[in-house]
């Protein structure tokens, strides 16, 4: 059975740091592309970044680049998003995904996997 | 970047009742449109890829279809369990995808 098990998540202030892994499990972590994926309070559905399954292509959406690195442990079977210089815009449940595809990029790709969410907020 | 728009934004619907929800992208996308289901609080459910690909698990009730920029998602008869918001996402650009801001199915 497929997990995904979001952690830390928090109140930070702005400008600050936060660090949130996923750890995965039933699946072979390596052999597939994650992606984090974030909900503003009472909003949709927003991509934040993409990585490939060996960890060497990483994609970010405008709004976060520059901010946020995303990473993984295949050994760990693990994704990461650092996130620095928090915005009060950042508040949000962010959830890691586990793409359908094999590739980061590839046309057919879907998040058939969906962890539970972790809930980030910037506020002072 | 590709956008997405959805329609109704909301409706009520009774038991039984055959719902249609509809998704424009703003250039065509071909086929590579996925649809997911979430309720509130947790987190969104694959229902349908690649336009009309029922995801393993989903009841056959749900279909999708179209091609090119206009889609849609059809439940032929809801269930209690299907009152939820459903978003449509497309994934031409990925991984730069983008989601439809959604469309929220309610009891009426």
């Amino acid at each position: 059975e497929v997990q995904l098990l979001e952690s830390g998540g928090g109140l930070v202030q702005p400008g600050g740091s936060l660090r949130l892994s996923c750890a995965a499990s039933g699946f072979t972590f390596s052999s597939y592309a994650m992606s984090w994926v974030r909900q503003a309070p009472g909003k949709g559905l927003e991509w934040v970044s993409a990585i490939s399954g060996s960890g060497g292509s990483t994609y970010y959406a405008d709004s976060v680049k520059g901010r946020f690195t995303i990473s993984r442990d295949n050994s760990k079977n693990t994704l990461y998003l650092q996130m620095n210089s928090l915005r009060a815009e950042d508040t949000a449940v962010y959830y890691c995904a586990k793409d359908r595809a094999r590739k980061v990029g590839a046309t057919e790709s879907s998040f058939d996997y969906w962890g539970q969410g972790t809930l980030v907020t910037v506020s002072s | 970047d590709i956008q997405m728009t959805q329609s109704p934004s909301s409706l009520s619907a009774s038991v039984g009742d055959r719902v249609t929800i509809t998704c424009r992208a703003s250039q065509s996308i071909s086929s590579y449109l996925n649809w997911y289901q979430q309720k509130p609080g947790k987190a969104p459910k694959l229902l349908i890829y690649a336009a009309s690909s029922l995801q393993s698990g989903v009841p056959s009730r749900f279909s999708g279809s179209g091609s090119g920029t206009d889609f849609t998602l059809t439940i032929s008869s809801l269930q209690p369990e299907d009152f939820a918001t459903y978003y449509c996402q497309q994934s031409y650009s990925t991984p730069r995808s983008t989601f439809g801001p959604g469309t929220k199915v309610d009891i009426k």
